[in-house]
């Protein structure tokens, strides 16, 4: 079974700009989340959708959006990039999020460098 | 304030002794607990997990202990390899955040693994 994948793997842009990252879940999972990884920040929750609906959102600003397809394919986007938002976005699918105890799985992440 | 923190930034061990890697957390809400290990440039790899109402859980080589009376749990592996030498993140969720998409993670601790 093919794992999450994520496209594309290497970004770079300019402040100012947005950018549209793209993942696929493992096939039959239903939930995907999205995290930031940076040095000084480590991995932070970003958001989660589940049957294309938002269902938690972590502590971002409104420039980081997403959604979810009827596919489980999800889509991340950030407006108004600035130099902070450099990092590795990484997104993880999990089968059903019906409780706590069910594990999620990453792709290889996006790495955005914002110049 | 950081919510599940992993003390120590690093680790090094001779090859075929334990690694022990160590997590406390402070939110006694947590019920599901995950070990993930990371190498540059790629996203988390899912190792072991453990509920709350588990105080150890083992898959070969990588065993968890859970104590929730001190909120800390940690990660054995016996014998360690030089191909173990990576971040190791633990990570935490709990039902109350109405989904397992939201996973809180340490800032990881790197494991170097010497022949």
């Amino acid at each position: 079974k093919a794992g999450v994948t994520q496209t594309p793997r290497y970004l770079i842009k300019t402040r100012g700009q947005q950018v549209t990252l793209s993942c696929s879940p493992i096939s039959g999972h239903r939930s995907v989340s999205w995290y930031q990884q940076t040095p000084g920040q480590g991995l932070q929750f970003l958001f989660e959708y589940f049957s294309e609906t938002q269902r938690n959102k972590g502590n971002f600003p409104g420039r980081f959006s997403g959604r979810q397809f009827s596919n489980s394919r999800s889509e991340m986007n950030v407006s108004t990039l600035e130099l902070g938002d450099s990092a590795l976005y990484l997104c993880a699918s999990s089968l059903v999020v019906t409780t706590s105890t069910d594990t999620q799985y990453f792709g290889p992440g996006t790495r955005l460098t914002v110049l | 304030d950081q919510q599940v923190k992993q003390n120590s930034p690093s680790l090094s061990v001779q090859e075929g002794r334990i690694s022990i890697l160590n997590c406390d957390y402070t939110n006694s809400m947590f019920d599901y607990f995950l070990w993930y290990k990371k190498y540059p440039a790629e996203g988390p790899t899912f190792l072991i997990s453990i509920s709350s109402i588990k105080d150890k859980n083992e898959d070969g080589r990588f065993t968890v202990f859970l104590n929730k009376s001190a909120k800390h749990l940690s990660l054995h592996i016996v014998p360690s390899q030089p191909g173990d030498s990576a971040v190791y993140f633990c990570a935490a969720s709990a039902s109350f955040m109405g989904s397992q998409g939201n996973l809180i993670f340490g800032k990881g601790t790197k494991l170097s693994v010497k022949p």
